[in-house]
Order: C-alpha cells, then sequence, then structure tokens
C-alpha cells in the first residue's frame, strides 16, 4: 500500500465552479502537508502549506488537513481557466533535518471556460 | 519564480550513450535533490544532497549517479542510457530550515531511443 494515495483524475469542471482536490495517507507521522502545482511541461511550485490539523487559507485557495481520519484536501474557489494543472499533495514529519517529502500521484485539473 | 535551472529541457539519445543532466541553483541552498516523474506516477526520490561532497541515493533504486562538488551544481550522469531510463527528471532545492518548501528546476524529459 502506497503511504499517499491521490486520485489521478482527470478532472474537468466549467469555470466557476468549486473544486475539491483530495489524499489520504497510512503514516500517522506525518505533520507537514503541502499541495503543490504543476503546469504541463514545468517543474511543481509549491502552493499551500499546513502543520498538523486545520484549515489555511489563501485567495480562492483553501488547504483542509484532518489527521484523526488522515485525509488532507484542497479547495479552490471561483475556479479559473488558469488554474488548469495538475496537482500534486506531498507530506513530511518535520520539515528540517534529513527529512524527504512524500508526493501522491498527483490530480490531473482542467478549467473548461 | 525559483532560481533552480535544468539543461537540457528534452533530449533523444541512442541506447548505451553516456548522458549528463545539469541542475543549477543560484539560492545557496545545501539541500538539492533529483526525482524522477513517470507519467500518473508520485514522484520518486533517486538522489539527493545536503551539501557539498555529500550525496546519498533515494527510494527508488536508479542506475544513475550524482556529484556536489559545488553548492550551486548538482548533476545527474547515466553512464549507459537504456530505453527502461525514458522519463522526466526534476531537481529540486529547498532552503535549511523548511524541507517542505522545495523549489523545482523545469525538467529534463529524457528519452531513450
Amino acid at each position: 500500500q502506497k503511504e499517499v494515495e491521490q486520485d489521478p483524475g482527470p478532472l474537468s469542471v466549467p469555470e466557476g465552479a468549486i473544486v475539491s482536490l483530495n489524499c489520504t495517507y497510512s503514516n500517522s507521522a506525518f505533520q507537514y502537508f503541502m499541495w503543490y502545482r504543476q503546469y504541463s511541461r514545468k517543474g511543481p511550485e509549491l502552493l499551500m502549506y499546513t502543520y498538523s490539523s486545520g484549515n489555511k487559507e489563501d485567495g480562492r485557495f483553501t488547504a483542509q488537513v484532518d489527521k484523526s481520519s488522515k485525509y488532507i484536501s484542497l479547495f479552490i474557489r471561483d475556479s479559473q481557466p488558469s488554474d488548469s494543472a495538475t496537482y500534486l499533495c506531498a507530506m513530511s514529519e518535520r520539515n528540517f533535518g534529513n527529512e524527504k517529502l512524500t508526493f501522491g500521484t498527483g490530480t490531473r485539473l482542467t478549467i473548461i471556460p | 519564480e525559483a532560481d533552480i535551472y535544468q539543461t537540457p529541457r528534452y533530449l533523444v539519445i541512442g541506447t548505451g550513450k553516456k548522458i549528463t543532466l545539469e541542475c543549477s541553483q543560484t539560492m545557496g541552498h545545501d539541500k538539492m535533490y533529483w526525482y524522477q516523474q513517470d507519467p500518473g506516477m508520485e514522484l520518486h526520490l533517486i538522489h539527493y544532497s545536503y551539501g557539498v561532497n555529500s550525496t546519498e541515493k533515494g527510494d527508488l533504486s536508479s542506475e544513475s549517479t550524482v556529484s556536489r562538488i559545488r553548492t550551486e551544481h548538482f548533476p545527474l550522469t547515466l553512464e549507459s542510457a537504456r530505453p527502461s531510463h525514458t522519463s522526466q527528471y526534476l531537481c529540486a532545492s529547498s532552503p535549511p530550515t523548511r524541507n517542505t518548501e522545495a523549489f523545482f528546476g523545469q525538467g529534463t524529459r529524457l528519452t531513450v531511443v
């Protein structure tokens, strides 16, 4: 079983819709949770970063972590065609030292104008 | 935009050839990483370095080798390329106290024919 599970999609939604992207994980020691966005033919870029359980909002993006369920979500409000990309979740136990990131497979999202 | 550069962006090469994928960053980060990314699959860590003269193998076994003679430079070498090496290779670096904030290059898409 993979440590991090993510629905690969693809997911297509109309412009303006609310998008929900999700990951589940099995390692209860994960404390740092990230969402990366990867445009076609580009490297991933950090979009959101949260520590432990709770919500974090940044403009149209909200990251949500439920450690009791080992479940994280990224919500995109008022989705735009420029949001079309692959979204990867990533997790780690610590954010310092020799810690490494564990990534999900990524969900490919298309926003239809 | 992150100051981490990979060359070449695309490479098509014949079986048996020796290749070196270049990665340079101008942020002064000690930590650097090489990931392999295949369609629909999660990023797999193949090599990492915590500073000059420090290199370690990652979670995914790879026939490639790396070197870290200068802080800013982390090249990856394949002594004899095979079709099974066809993949996207992503280089990344992160600041000393924030492993979670990985900055990625644009990637090198390698095709071995």
